[in-house]
């Protein structure tokens, strides 16, 4: 299987700061990368998808970058709402995997 | 607007077999897979595995080969995933996840609510 490895684990931040979270995959998977926001108690929702793609309804401060193996996921002006726990997955495979997720805590 | 309805939530004893549901409605069931994914008490989200539509073609996680079954109805556009031989770290949220495809890439791209299955003695 294609291992998936974000950082970090978790982190602090303020409202207003820029934050960037990296996946890492153990093996090249081109721009087959999404990313999850999970805010808590809730079902996941697909923030960006093929590696840089917004998904409609996003807000336009989050972003997405990387190919290969290094994928980084961005959020300019962290705003409350967005302190929830992060995800990366590949479906470079038939048998998709997620990175062990990031969590974004209020500072 | 697409929906992904699953089953309520289940207790189990240890050994016993759980089978949730997940009906989809606002599209067309057979022309998108679903995955099902679980989440553990304060850990992060597993793939579980995933199932065409369509065809019923399936691939399962390795770590779960021969405990689970993932199955559809297209009759009633119904989505299911049967887990066996449970234990207690088989507690956990599963969700059922229709699939998208867009530039190339597979995405989960409509969530169920979750259904919480315990399992204990």
């Amino acid at each position: 299987d294609i291992q998936m490895t974000q950082s970090p684990s978790s982190l602090s931040a303020s409202v207003g700061d820029r934050v960037t979270i990296t996946c890492r995959a153990s093996q090249t998977i081109g721009t087959s990368l999404n990313w999850y926001q999970q805010e808590s108690g809730k079902a996941p929702k697909l923030l960006i998808y093929a590696a840089s793609s917004l998904q409609s309804g996003v807000p336009s401060r989050f972003s997405g970058s990387g190919s290969g193996t290094d994928f980084s996921l961005t959020i300019n002006s962290l705003q409350p709402e967005d302190f929830a726990t992060y995800y990366c997955q590949q479906s470079y495979s038939d048998w998709k995997t997620f990175g062990q997720g990031t969590k974004v805590e209020i500072k | 607007q697409v929906q992904l309805v699953q089953s309520g939530g289940e207790v189990k004893k240890p050994g016993a077999s759980v089978k949730v549901s997940c009906k989809a409605s606002g599209y067309s069931f057979s022309s998108y897979g679903i995955s099902w994914v679980r989440q553990a008490p304060g850990q992060g989200l597993e793939w579980m595995g995933w199932i065409s539509a369509h065809y019923g073609d399936t691939h399962y996680a390795q770590k779960l080969q021969g405990r689970v079954s993932m199955t559809r109805d297209k009759s009633t556009s119904t989505a299911y995933m049967e887990l066996g031989s449970l234990r207690s770290d088989d507690t956990a949220v599963y969700y059922c996840a229709r699939e998208s495809e867009i530039l190339g890439v597979v995405m989960l791209h409509y969530w169920g609510q979750g259904t919480l299955v315990t399992v204990s003695s």
